[in-house]
């Protein structure tokens, strides 16, 4: 069955660096557009990056422009996503998602549990 | 950007109710639309998508409506496993930022 699980979430300083990572399974990783979508405590949901299938087509919201990378490692299976420059409000849970075979769009069907970036001093 | 208006924040219900919620794109986004329900402690799960498709394995007491600009949700007769927060989300790709509403919080009467 289909399986993601993030990992590399930890408390950091603001202005470092941190790399999370998405360990897929149980589908045709290479074949899948994917995202990453967060979400602050006690708030709601917001996407932040997505990627095509192939690598080729990378998008990211407002808030992350030009801090965060979105990566796709196929062999290894794993979605990354680089995030530099943090700040306080990117303190969020955050989750990887996959999207249909063919679609770039949405909806996302399936959702890894998160791993949780603390930003604080 | 669109921005995605969910009503109510907050809705209290009884098992047995017919419940409705609301979502509103600032533009309209077609039918690029998806609903989904979040547990405390866990990650999303898709109910709806295409504003009106149920996902494989949803009760079909989860239904979907609407085109453009007006979006709802109906669950026909709450189960106690459906308390929960649900959030619509656009994924229009003329506006790729995938926008979700605030969230409605579905809380036991």
């Amino acid at each position: 069955q289909v399986q993601l699980v993030e990992s590399g979430g930890g408390v950091i300083q603001p202005g470092r660096s941190l790399r999370l990572s998405c360990a897929a399974s149980g589908f045709t990783f290479s074949s899948y557009a994917m995202h990453w979508v967060r979400q602050a405590p006690g708030k709601g949901l917001e996407w932040v990056a997505v990627i095509s299938y192939d690598g080729n087509y990378r998008n990211y919201a407002d808030s992350v422009k030009g801090r965060f990378i979105i990566s796709k490692d196929s062999p290894k299976n794993t979605l990354n996503l680089q995030m530099n420059s943090l700040r306080d409000d990117d303190t969020a849970l955050y989750y990887c998602a996959r999207v249909p075979r063919g679609a770039l769009h949405g909806p996302f069907d399936h959702w890894g549990q998160g791993t949780l970036v603390t930003v604080s001093s | 950007d669109i921005q995605m208006t969910q009503s109510p924040s907050t809705l209290s219900a009884s098992v047995g109710d017919r419940v409705t919620i609301t979502c509103r794109a600032s533009q309209s986004i077609s039918n690029w639309l998806a609903w989904y329900q979040q547990k405390p402690g866990k990650a999303p799960k898709v109910l709806i998508y295409k504003a009106s498709n149920l996902e494989s394995g949803v009760p079909s007491r989860f239904s979907g409506s609407g085109s453009g600009t007006e979006f709802t949700l109906t669950i026909s007769s709450l189960q106690p496993d459906d308390f929960a927060t649900y959030y619509c989300q656009q994924y229009n790709n003329y506006s790729p930022m995938y926008t979700f509403g605030q969230g409605t919080k579905l809380e036991i009467k």
